[in-house]
This record gives C-alpha cells, sequence and structure tokens, in this order.
C-alpha cells in the first residue's frame, strides 16, 4: 500500500487560504469516508484537525475546513496565521490488508 | 480529560525487542481502540498496528511477523513489543486512541536502534 500523495510544500502569506491535497485511490479515499488530517509542530505529537472528510473536533478553528472529490481530498487553511505553519498529513482507510494509510506530508510556511 | 503517556528504554540494540507501555490516564481503556503509530527521523508516520479493548489486534503486514500489542485493563496500559529490531526501526513511537482516526495522541518516545 503506497503513501497517499500530497505536496511537498504550500506557503501563503497571513490572512490569505491555502489548500493541501491529498491524492489516492477508489481503495481509499475515494472509496469510503475516514479521511482525517493532522497538523504537526516540529518536535511535537501530531493534532487532529479533520476527521471523517470534514467533521472538525471541538476545539478546532473554524479556519480549517476539510472535503473531498473523488479520489482527491483537501484541507484549507482559511485567514492564514502565523503559528498555521506545521506539516500537515492526511490519513485514510484503506480496503487493502493495512487498513490505514498516511499520506507523504506537507510543510506549510507562512511567509 | 484522556491523556496518555509512552514509556519504555529509548535505546534497543540491533536484534533485540524493542518494548513500550502507553499507560491511559483520565478515561477509561475500556470501550475504546488504541494504536500504535511511529515516525521515523524526518519522515511520514506509519501505524504499527492497534488493539481493541478486549484484546483484538490487528498489524501493519511489513510488521506482523516481529509485532505483538496487548492490553493491560486492570491497569489502564496497552503496550507494542517489536522483535528483532534493525538501524530501519529507530523512529519515535507514539500511542493514540482510535481506529480510523486518532486523538488524543500522547507525545511520542524516541526508540534509537543501536549497538
Amino acid at each position: 500500500q503506497s503513501a497517499l500523495t500530497q505536496p511537498a510544500s504550500v506557503s501563503g502569506s497571513p490572512g490569505q487560504s491555502i489548500t493541501i491535497s491529498c491524492t489516492g485511490t477508489s481503495s481509499d479515499v475515494g472509496g469510503y469516508n475516514y479521511v482525517s488530517w493532522y497538523q504537526q509542530h516540529p518536535g511535537k505529537a501530531p493534532k487532529l484537525m479533520i476527521f471523517d472528510v470534514s467533521n472538525r473536533p471541538s476545539g478546532v478553528s473554524n479556519r480549517f475546513s476539510g472535503s473531498k472529490s473523488g479520489n482527491t481530498a483537501s484541507l484549507t487553511i482559511s485567514g492564514l496565521q502565523a503559528e498555521d505553519e506545521a506539516d500537515y498529513y492526511c490519513s485514510s482507510y484503506t480496503s487493502s490488508s493495512t487498513l490505514l494509510v498516511f499520506g507523504t506530508g506537507t510543510k506549510v510556511t507562512v511567509l | 480529560q484522556v491523556q496518555l503517556q509512552e514509556s519504555g528504554p529509548g535505546l534497543v540494540k540491533p536484534s533485540e525487542t524493542l518494548s513500550l507501555t502507553c499507560t491511559v490516564s483520565g478515561g477509561s481503556i475500556s470501550g475504546h481502540y488504541w494504536s500504535w503509530i511511529r515516525q521515523p527521523p524526518g519522515k511520514g508516520l506509519e501505524r504499527i498496528g492497534y488493539i481493541y479493548y478486549s484484546g483484538y489486534t490487528n498489524y501493519n503486514p511489513s510488521l506482523q511477523s516481529r509485532v505483538t500489542i496487548s492490553v493491560d485493563t486492570s491497569k489502564n496500559q496497552f503496550s507494542l513489543k517489536l522483535s528483532s529490531v534493525t538501524a530501519a526501526d529507530t523512529a519515535v513511537y507514539y500511542c493514540a486512541r482510535g481506529l480510523n482516526w486518532f486523538v488524543p495522541w500522547g507525545q511520542g518516545t524516541l526508540v534509537t536502534v543501536s549497538s
């Protein structure tokens, strides 16, 4: 099972919106609504930002939103802030024997 | 709120067995799925496997022959054993609650495989 494909890096200026893509196949992202997104600051554990494609856990800013179209899921960060600078990972349930696959990770830089 | 804390040796010799324990506080281990996830330095995330509080387990096929995950509900803990380790097993190891998405996570513990 290959990792889901994410862009290596995405950047934006404060206040702007950015979108991170997460591309899989019909056996994972496209086939199930079990896509989640994680934010990871250096030296810290990942933090759940979105689950089940578009649901935000309690306490996560509504500047973060998730969506899916076909085999590609997306995380949009609106009103970009300096504190959003981090690595972001997607994950999805998969029908393969691994049952869960993570994305390759995206480094978000706030210019 | 539920908190998780990994514990165990930070240095393991090649060919030996890596053993880690995750202690759950602020809530019960019962009724939930619990996962072990690792991250090699500078690389991405990989789930090693998961356990249901009843003891049902599922392992990543790439590690299945070397992994055992167990649970001790009386101690509110679950554990990971990874045998025959090599330098490729050097990583930060996280425990987390969940099956398809994970919250919360432990802070992670770096395990280095080296003689």
